[in-house]
This record gives C-alpha cells, sequence and structure tokens, in this order.
C-alpha cells in the first residue's frame, strides 16, 4: 500500500514568505506527526495530531508556525513569515494508533531553503 | 538541552564484522526506545525498539541492548552487510507523550 507522501519534495523561498507543506498519511492511521531536521541535528519534534483529540502544539518554534489536519487525513505546515534558521527538511510520519508502542511510518520530507 | 545523544557523528565498518552504534540520554522518565534508519532522499524507516523492562531485544541481525543504570542503549548489528549503510538515528519516548526524541544520528558505512 502506499506509504506517507509529502509536498513538495523541495520549496526554495525568499526570507519574508510564507509556505505551505502538505503530508497525506497512510490511509487509516489515526495519529499524524511533524518533525523537523535542520543540518547536522537531529530529529526535532513539532506537533502531533491524534484523531478528533486537540493537537499537541509543544514543539512549534514560535508562532509563525501553525498546522492543521483537515478530516482527519490530511495536514498542512504553515510558516508564516519565513527566517532563514528555518531551513531544515520537514518531516511527516503517521501511526496506526499514537500509543506509546506505535510504529511511526515517515514521508520522504520537504526539503525547505529560505534565502 | 539534548536528551538524547548520539556522539559518534560516523562509523566505518569492514563487511562481515559486528557494527555497534551508541546513544546516550539523560532523561529517566524515557521508557521506550527506538533505532530508526534513513537513506539519503528517503524518511527514515523503523528499524527495532526496545521497552524498558527488557535490557535486550534480538531481530535477526539486529540487537538493541538497554543499560538503564547507564541510561545508555546500543545497536549492533552482525554481520554488516554493504545495504545497511546509512544514518542510524536513536530516539526515545515517554509514557504519556507520543512524541519521539532524536538524536542526532550516526553514519554507518560498511566497507567490502
Amino acid at each position: 500500500g502506499a506509504g506517507v507522501s509529502q509536498s513538495p519534495s523541495n520549496k526554495v523561498t525568499e526570507k519574508g514568505k510564507d509556505v505551505e507543506l502538505r503530508c497525506d498519511p497512510i490511509s487509516g492511521h489515526t495519529a499524524l506527526y511533524w518533525y523537523r531536521q535542520s543540518l547536522g541535528q537531529g530529529l526535532e519534534f513539532l506537533i502531533y495530531f491524534q484523531g478528533n483529540s486537540a493537537p499537541d502544539k509543544s514543539g512549534l518554534p514560535s508562532d509563525r508556525f501553525s498546522a492543521e489536519r483537515t478530516g482527519g487525513s490530511v495536514s498542512t505546515l504553515t510558516i508564516q513569515r519565513t527566517q532563514q534558521e528555518d531551513s531544515a527538511v520537514y518531516l511527516c510520519a503517521s501511526g496506526l494508533t499514537g500509543g506509546l508502542v506505535d510504529t511511526q511510518y515517515f514521508g520522504p520530507g520537504t526539503r525547505l531553503t529560505v534565502l | 538541552d539534548q536528551q538524547v545523544k548520539q556522539n559518534s557523528p560516523s562509523l566505518s565498518v569492514q563487511e562481515g564484522r559486528i557494527s555497534i552504534l551508541n546513544c546516550d540520554y539523560t532523561n529517566s522518565m524515557f521508557d521506550y526506545f527506538l533505532w530508526y534508519k534513513k537513506y539519503p532522499a528517503e524518511g527514515p524507516t523503523f528499524l527495532i525498539s526496545i521497552s524498558s523492562i527488557k535490557d535486550k531485544n534480538e531481530d535477526g541481525r539486529f540487537t538493541v541492548f538497554l543499560n538503564k543504570s547507564a541510561k545508555h542503549l546500543s545497536l549492533h548489528i552482525v554481520p554488516s552487510q554493504p545495504g545497511d549503510s546509512a544514518v542510524y538515528f536513536c530516539a526515545a519516548s515517554e509514557s504519556g507523550a507520543q512524541k519521539l526524541v532524536f538524536g542526532q544520528g550516526t553514519r554507518l558505512t560498511i566497507n567490502p
């Protein structure tokens, strides 16, 4: 079956512009996560959606970052007024249940470059 | 603060030998640990995990060891194969918090 897909695969933008990154999780997965990986760093948690519960936004680095998940499926991560330090690979993952031992399946990521 | 640390950014091992990747953590609340493998231009893929109630978990050529007192875990790959060349991430989580906390990764290169 299809895995997690993300679009675009690459995005180059100018400082100050807004960007939207899209994630299509595996069908039937109730949990959805966003992470980012900056150069030379590990993956950094951003936000977690589980079913109809309020999302865990504890990892969002600033109020310029927001995410939504429509209809319990597709998710969009929006970065407003992008800064150069936002340059990173943004990874989305989905999980069947979101429980502690639930495996997270990652998409290929979106490489964001802010000039 | 870096709660999960992989102090070796790279490791080179000869094909057929054992690869040992190390990971240290600081948060004593972590009770579930995972290893992910990542090839270039792909997302990380789950490799193996271990619960804090165990000290060893084995899956084929891959074994993960957990030393809770030292807050240390390691991944052993034996025998190493060229297809094992990738970046390996250690990750941890705690009950009630679904997010994973990742280390910086170790790039493993298997030489023929």
